[in-house]
C-alpha cells in the first residue's frame, strides 16, 4: 500500500488569499493526482501532476488558478490561488502504482484530503 | 460520455441488516470497476476491484458483483455494522486512460 499525508489537514481562509496544499507520499510511485470533492458530490480530477514539468488540466481547471509542482517522484503541492467562497471544497491527493502490466495490477490511493473553507 | 450513476443517493437501515448499493455505467471501453468506502473526513479507501471477466468478488462483509454486458454492479453489505456508515463510490476506469470515472456514491447510514 502507499500511505498519503497531506497538509494542511483544514484550513479557513479569507477571499483572495491563497492556500498551497502539500501531498506527501511514502514511496515513489507512478502518477500522482490532484482531486476536488464539493459537499455531495463526487470527486472531479483537478490535474495530472507531472514530475519535472507542467501539469496536465482537466477542462474548467487552469494552471493560473492552481498551479501544481511536482519536484519528484514522492511529493507535489497544488495550490488554490485567489480564492472564493466556491473554492470551499476537499481537495484530494491521489497515486497510482503499477504493480504489473494489467489494469487489475495498478492500485490507486487517495489522501486524507484538506478541508478548505472560504470566507 | 462516460458516465457512472449510483443508486439510491442515501440509505438508512438498522444495524444488523443487509443492503445492496447499485451502479450503472456507460463507460467503454471497459477497463475495471471498483468500490471505494469513504468515511466522513477521509479519502477513499478501495473496497474490491473488478475486471471484465469477473462476476463476483468478496471482501469481508462486502461482496460487489458485476454484470458486463449490462454495464452494471452492486455492493452487497452484510450484516451491517455502525462503522459501515460512509459514502461508497463506484469507480469505473475504461480502457486506454489512467483517468477513472467517478460516481457520485451512496451515503449508507446504518443506526443502532
Amino acid at each position: 500500500s502507499a500511505v498519503i499525508s497531506q497538509k494542511p489537514s483544514r484550513d479557513i481562509c479569507q477571499r483572495g488569499t491563497s492556500l498551497t496544499i502539500q501531498c506527501q507520499v511514502d514511496s515513489q510511485v507512478t502518477m500522482m493526482f490532484w482531486y476536488r470533492q464539493q459537499p455531495g458530490q463526487s470527486l472531479t480530477l483537478i490535474a495530472t501532476a507531472n514530475q519535472g514539468s507542467e501539469a496536465t488540466y482537466e477542462s474548467g481547471f487552469v494552471i493560473d488558478k492552481f498551479p501544481i509542482s511536482r519536484p519528484n517522484l514522492t511529493f507535489s503541492t497544488l495550490t488554490v490561488s485567489n480564492m472564493s467562497p466556491e473554492d470551499s471544497s476537499i481537495y484530494l491527493c491521489s497515486v497510482i502504482r503499477m504493480l504489473g502490466s494489467t489494469s487489475v495490477q495498478e492500485t490507486q490511493y487517495f489522501g486524507p484530503g484538506t478541508r478548505l473553507l472560504v470566507l | 460520455k462516460n458516465q457512472v450513476e449510483q443508486s439510491p443517493q442515501s440509505l438508512i437501515i438498522l444495524e444488523g441488516k443487509n443492503c445492496t448499493l447499485q451502479c450503472n455505467y456507460t463507460v467503454s471501453p471497459f477497463s475495471n470497476l471498483r468500490w471505494y468506502k469513504q468515511d466522513t473526513g477521509r479519502g477513499p479507501v478501495s473496497l474490491t476491484i473488478m475486471t471484465f471477466s469477473e462476476n463476483t468478488k468478496s471482501n469481508g462483509r462486502y461482496t460487489a458483483t458485476l454484470d458486463a454486458d449490462t454495464k452494471q454492479s452492486s455492493l452487497h453489505i452484510t450484516a451491517s455494522q455502525l462503522s459501515d456508515s460512509a459514502s461508497y463510490i463506484c469507480v469505473v476506469r475504461g480502457g486506454g486512460s489512467y483517468i477513472p470515472t467517478f460516481g457520485r456514491g451512496t451515503s449508507l447510514i446504518v443506526h443502532p
